[in-house]
């Protein structure tokens, strides 16, 4: 899988959007990019995933750049229980394909 | 959507007694389910892939023998920390995906093993 690249951490205010980028410049033409959050103590959560087209659901938006070598995570209102570790993973879509988690951001929601 | 449920959330036993964690796919079937463990302040690490009807596939550095994996169903695996040492005292989460799911994993709410 290739690797990604986060910053450690990030603080965003209430109520605004929080963007989280990821680079990925090794990825290759068949990789997704899977976006997860794992609030303390807590199993991580899925949030969104997409291959070539920006995406959206209820959760958050994820756009990918043209060349494919960096995505933005977007939460749109951050809120107090956003406040979470962030992972942005690389991987074939394939079931059954172990999923590898590096570092991820610390994001602080502040009031 | 996609549950998966693990039992304990919390278990505190003795210096070589051995302690039994299961993970269950809720609403859906899992032929391949996943264990990590989680030290504090790190990231998840992957331990092995759990398949059913076969035996577990453990990652590199994971004792095979310490670390007993049975996933005897389409939506059950165990994952048994045999001889627990405090060093063995960690985070333990598992994973499954449901098959066909445009999503990606779902994710257990994590065993906290603390080993006195």
């Amino acid at each position: 899988d290739a690797k990604t690249t986060q910053p450690p951490s990030m603080d965003c205010a209430e109520g605004r959007a929080a963007n989280l980028p990821c680079n990925h410049s090794t990825i290759s033409g068949n990789e997704y990019v899977y976006w997860y959050r794992q609030i303390h103590s807590q199993g991580p959560q899925y949030i969104i995933h997409g291959l070539k087209n920006n995406e959206t659901n209820e959760m958050a938006s994820l756009i990918i750049t043209e060349d494919r070598k960096s995505s933005t995570l977007i939460l749109p209102h951050a809120t107090l229980r956003d406040t979470a570790v962030y992972y942005c993973i690389v991987r074939v879509a394939t079931n059954d394909y172990k999923l590898s988690f590096g570092a991820g951001t610390t994001v602080t929601v502040r009031a | 959507g996609a549950v998966v449920s693990q039992h304990p959330s919390r278990v505190i036993c003795k210096s070589g007694t051995s302690v039994k964690i299961e993970c269950r796919s809720l609403d859906f079937q899992a032929t391949t389910m996943f264990w990590y463990r989680q030290f504090p302040k790190q990231s998840l690490m992957l331990m092995a892939t759990s398949n059913e009807g076969s035996k577990a596939t453990y990652e590199q550095g994971v004792e095979k023998d310490k670390f007993l994996i049975n996933h005897a169903s389409l939506t059950l695996s165990t994952l048994t920390v045999t001889s627990a040492h405090p060093e063995d005292s960690s985070f333990y989460i598992c994973s499954a995906r449901e098959r066909g799911s445009s999503y990606g994993y779902t994710f257990g709410s994590g065993t906290r093993l603390t080993v006195v």
